[in-house]
C-alpha cells in the first residue's frame, strides 16, 4: 500500500509570492490534515479536509487556504509569502474506518521563503 | 487548554539504557494519544499509541505508560539502539476525525 506523498519535495519562493503544495493521501482514505513544521515550535494544525469539505482550521491567517478534490488528494495555497512562513508542511491522511485518529503523514514539502 | 507540555528537549541514552520521555495535556475531552518518531527530512511515523481504557501498551521495545488521574502520558524506550536516535513527538485528539495537538519534540541520542 503506497504511502502519502507529497509535492514538491523542495519549493524556494521569494516574499510577496505564492505558494502551491500539494498532497494525495493513502488510498481509501478520505480526510486530509495540513500541519506546519516551523524550526523550534513542533507541528502546528493548519487545515483539515474530509469528503471535499473544509472541516476545521488552526490558528493561521486567511492568506494559508486549500482544497480537497473529488479523488481526496489535497492542496494548500499559501498567498502573499513571509519569511515566517519558511517551514516543513507535513500532510497527513485518515480515513473514517480506523476511527479517524490514526493520522498518517507524508515526506513534507520543505517551503523556504527568500 | 489545547497545549500538550513534553520533556525532556533532548535526551541522551547509553546504548542499552531506557529512554523516557513524558507528556502532560490539560484538556479532558482528549482520548487518543499517539506517539510518533521522526528522521531527519522524513515526516513522522506513527510509533504506537494509546486510549485512556487501558493504562499500558506494548509493542515490542516500545512501551506507553498512561496515568488519566495525572493527565500525564510517557514513551519507554528498552535496550536503546543508536538507530533510534531521532525525534520523537508525543500528541493527543478527542474522538474521531479530529486535529491532533503535538508536544513540541524530544531529540534522542542513543549513543554506543
Amino acid at each position: 500500500e503506497a504511502g502519502v506523498t507529497q509535492s514538491p519535495t523542495h519549493l524556494i519562493k521569494t516574499r510577496g509570492q505564492q505558494a502551491t503544495l500539494r498532497c494525495s493521501p493513502i488510498s481509501g482514505h478520505t480526510s486530509v490534515y495540513w500541519y506546519q513544521q516551523a524550526l523550534g515550535l513542533g507541528l502546528q494544525f493548519l487545515l483539515w479536509y474530509d469528503e471535499g469539505e473544509e472541516r476545521n482550521r488552526g490558528n493561521f491567517p486567511p492568506r494559508f487556504s486549500g482544497r480537497q478534490f473529488p479523488n481526496y488528494s489535497s492542496e494548500l495555497n499559501v498567498n502573499a509569502l513571509e519569511l515566517e512562513d519558511s517551514a516543513l508542511y507535513l500532510c497527513a491522511s485518515t480515513s473514517r474506518d480506523r476511527g479517524g485518529n490514526e493520522q498518517f503523514f507524508g515526506p513534507g514539502t520543505r517551503l523556504t521563503v527568500l | 487548554q489545547q497545549q500538550v507540555k513534553q520533556s525532556p528537549q533532548s535526551l541522551i541514552v547509553q546504548k542499552g539504557g531506557i529512554s523516557i520521555i513524558n507528556c502532560a495535556y490539560e484538556n479532558t475531552a482528549f482520548d487518543y494519544f499517539p506517539w510518533y518518531q521522526q528522521f531527519p527530512g522524513k515526516g513522522p511515523a506513527l510509533l504506537i499509541a494509546i486510549r485512556p481504557d487501558v493504562s499500558e501498551k506494548k509493542e515490542g521495545r516500545f512501551t506507553i505508560s498512561f496515568n488519566k488521574s495525572a493527565k500525564q502520558f510517557s514513551l519507554h524506550i528498552m535496550d536503546s539502539q543508536p538507530g533510534d536516535s531521532a525525534t520523537y513527538f508525543c500528541a493527543a485528539s478527542s474522538s474521531g476525525n479530529t486535529p491532533l495537538v503535538f508536544g513540541k519534540g524530544t531529540r534522542l541520542s542513543v549513543i554506543a
